[in-house]
């Protein structure tokens, strides 16, 4: 068990629709990030939140937004989903070190889009 | 964009044989991290790696950060059915971000 925490652990939804998933970190931990894996894209970074703002940002799409709150917990929205969008959706936290960071993976959320 | 090369893509081996695996980049990575993946699981950290030329062990796995911060290997010893599993490489590249770049994924299969 990593301490990050991921709900819902599955989702199942229509094209179109909007879901919000959500992540804890562990905790101690104050930066945040959002992974996207797919069959055909592996592992892909989307956005990174450090205390509350953001700090990188990765291919995400402008369907889909994040945000990290004052107890430190994060939500990514996704938005206007389309079949494309189903996949495997993990969160990782780390202290954010700079560099020499190491990150955390919660279980993930899996999304199908139907 | 910044990408990193994991081969062998899938291993099926032996039970009690040695396990290699690297990971090569074109660009300087400030980090290297392997990570193993089961079905239906998150990642799980096995090993960071911080310095160039660092070589660091966790139990029967050991990992090494290149000379020239371009590549790592990951290599298991007297595997056993239980490594079974997606192994993946990552690293942050060069620039104050917590972005992880991840490898495409070794699949092993460990037959008894």
């Amino acid at each position: 068990d990593s301490g990050v925490t991921q709900t819902p652990k599955h989702l199942i939804t229509a094209t179109g629709q909007r879901v919000t998933l959500r992540c804890s970190p562990r905790s101690g931990d104050l930066s945040v990030y959002w992974y996207q894996q797919s069959l055909d894209q592996g592992l892909q970074f989307l956005i990174q939140y450090y205390n509350g703002e953001e700090r990188a940002k990765g291919n995400i799409l402008e369907r889909f937004s994040a945000q990290q709150f004052p107890d430190l917990h994060s939500e990514l929205n996704l938005s206007s989903l389309e079949l494309g969008d189903s996949a495997l959706y993990f969160c990782a936290s780390s202290v954010w070190t700079g560099a020499t960071d190491t990150q955390y993976f919660g279980p993930g959320t899996r999304l199908t889009v139907l | 964009g910044q990408q990193l090369n994991q081969s062998p893509q899938s291993m099926f081996i032996q039970e009690g044989e040695d396990v290699s695996m690297n990971c090569t980049s074109s660009s300087i990575f400030n980090t290297w991290l392997w990570y193993k993946q089961e079905p239906g699981e998150g990642p799980v950290l096995l090993i960071a790696l911080y310095k160039a030329g660092e070589l660091t062990s966790n139990g029967r796995l050991t990992a090494q950060f290149g000379i020239t911060r371009k590549d790592s290997f990951l290599n298991i010893s007297a595997s056993i059915p239980s490594d079974v599993g997606i192994y993946f490489c990552a690293g942050h590249p060069s620039g104050n971000t917590g972005k992880l770049i991840f490898g495409q994924g070794t699949t092993l299969q460990v037959k008894p």
